[in-house]
């Protein structure tokens, strides 16, 4: 079956660095998807990988291993404001999305 | 302003009852998915349509209807077989010039059935 896995919950300081992990499994593979979701809020497009390495965006960079069916998602310098859910989601041969639960990051100062 | 609309923010009826959720766009996007969304679950797909007057089952289809008679809209009916209507409900729709599928989402309906 189809399958994404990631923490329920992380806490980090504000300023600090906290890194995500996704795990996957999917009936074949077109990349992965980070998008992040504020509380009552729609998610909204953060990355996306398709080959292996690091894509570094600002202060926020997402990482893919396709051999280990493995992504994170890196933020630096952490602020308020991105307390939130973050959402991994595959894309499978069919190109339909598998989501997963979401990991809800809590700031704290 | 180019966007998706989906209205109300906040919708409650009785159960028993039909309900409608509309959604809008002109992104001029063809693909339309409705998602549903519950606590500590990842989005589950209910319906999609990738062109008008077409549209597919997703993985939680029981208990919902749709149409899609114009490019704009994707109207969402939860009907009263569904059993546990309460939650949060997303359209989204994805550009016809996207290589990989990157999915924009409305703000949201948030549904509770009393």
């Amino acid at each position: 079956g189809q399958n994404i896995d990631q923490p329920t919950e992380m806490t980090a300081t504000e300023g600090a660095i906290v890194q995500i992990n996704c795990t996957y499994q999917t009936s074949g593979f077109n990349g992965l998807f980070w998008y992040q979701q504020h509380a009552g809020e729609a998610p909204t497009f953060l990355s996306y990988n398709v080959l292996d390495g690091l894509e570094e965006k600002g202060r926020f960079s997402s990482f893919l291993s396709r051999s280990k069916g493995y992504s994170y998602l890196l933020l630096k310098e952490l602020q308020m404001k991105d307390s939130a859910s973050y959402l991994c989601a595959g894309l499978d041969s069919n190109y339909q999305l598998i989501w997963g639960a979401g990991t809800k990051l809590i700031i704290k100062p | 302003d180019g966007g998706i609309t989906q209205s109300p923010k906040y919708l409650f009826r009785k159960e028993g009852q039909n309900v409608t959720l509309s959604c809008e766009q002109n992104l001029n996007h063809d693909a339309m998915y409705w998602y549903r969304q519950d606590p500590g679950q990842g989005l589950r797909l209910i319906y999609y349509s990738q062109i008008v007057n077409d549209f597919q089952k997703g993985d939680i289809a029981e208990g919902y209807s749709v149409s899609r008679e114009k490019k704009e809209s994707f109207p969402l009916t939860v009907t009263s077989a569904q059993k546990n209507p309460t939650a949060f409900y997303l359209c989204a729709t994805t550009a016809p010039e996207s290589s990989y599928n990157e999915q924009f989402f409305g703000p949201g309906t948030r549904l509770t059935v009393l």
